[in-house]
């Protein structure tokens, strides 16, 4: 099956600092590629996905790049501020219409003012 | 739309007993997953469930059940709790026709004694 591994598993950045979060994925099937924010005591949100067949997306400060050939995925928070401050999941999903995500541990980012 | 909805909220049982959680999904939606999450695990995977029928399974004992319902609403059973079994967790929905963005509940807090 899919084993998803996320690093850092946290993280600790200056307000206005970027933040990097890395992950891999061993099924070379896989082809959905979201990420998930939790902040503490809520639900998990997705912030932003992508599909194999793009490398790059970009929603204005957050942007996830694709490396299908290394089998690796980024997160990257630009110009981070106070209310970034959560558990950021990255996951991995097969093509298809099943809903078999796996999801990294979870990294924990702390920004800090 | 209302939003996904579990219940109970909490939950507090002896080892050996049995639980049963609920999940409504967003109208609409007919694909129903459901997560543990523990602390350092992150969220894993139990089942997933469309159309009434289990599309796809996680790495459980055969403990952990569910089923779905007409509506899509969706339950998970446990039988026979172990300390171990102690998480939360969680359900999310989703359209269902192709992969995509899941839409969490706010978890139920499972607490075996």
């Amino acid at each position: 099956g899919e084993n998803v591994e996320q690093h850092p598993s946290t993280l600790s950045v200056q307000e206005g600092d970027s933040a990097v979060i890395k992950c891999t994925y061993s099924d070379s099937a896989s082809n959905y590629f979201p990420w998930y924010k939790q902040e503490l005591g809520k639900r998990p949100q997705l912030i932003i996905d992508i599909r194999s067949n793009v490398g790059e997306k970009k929603d204005q400060r957050i942007a996830v790049t694709l490396n299908k050939t290394a089998k690796h995925f980024s997160l990257h928070i630009t110009e981070t501020q106070p209310e970034d401050s959560a558990v950021y999941f990255c996951a991995a999903s097969p093509a298809g219409g099943y809903q078999k995500v796996t999801f990294g541990t979870g990294t924990k980012l702390q920004v800090i003012p | 739309k209302a939003g996904v909805t579990q219940t109970p909220r909490y939950l507090i049982k002896t080892r050996g007993q049995q639980v049963t959680l609920s999940c409504s999904p967003i109208s609409g939606h007919r694909s129903v997953s459901w997560y543990q999450q523990t602390p350092g695990q992150g969220l894993q995977f139990l089942f997933e469930y469309f159309s009434e029928t289990q599309r796809n399974k996680g790495n459980f004992p055969g403990r952990f059940s569910g089923r779905q319902f007409s509506n899509s609403r969706s339950e998970m059973n446990v039988s026979t709790l172990e300390l171990g079994d102690s998480a939360l967790y969680l359900c999310a929905s989703s359209l269902g026709k192709t992969v995509g963005e899941q839409f969490f509940g706010p978890g139920t807090r499972l607490t075996v004694l």
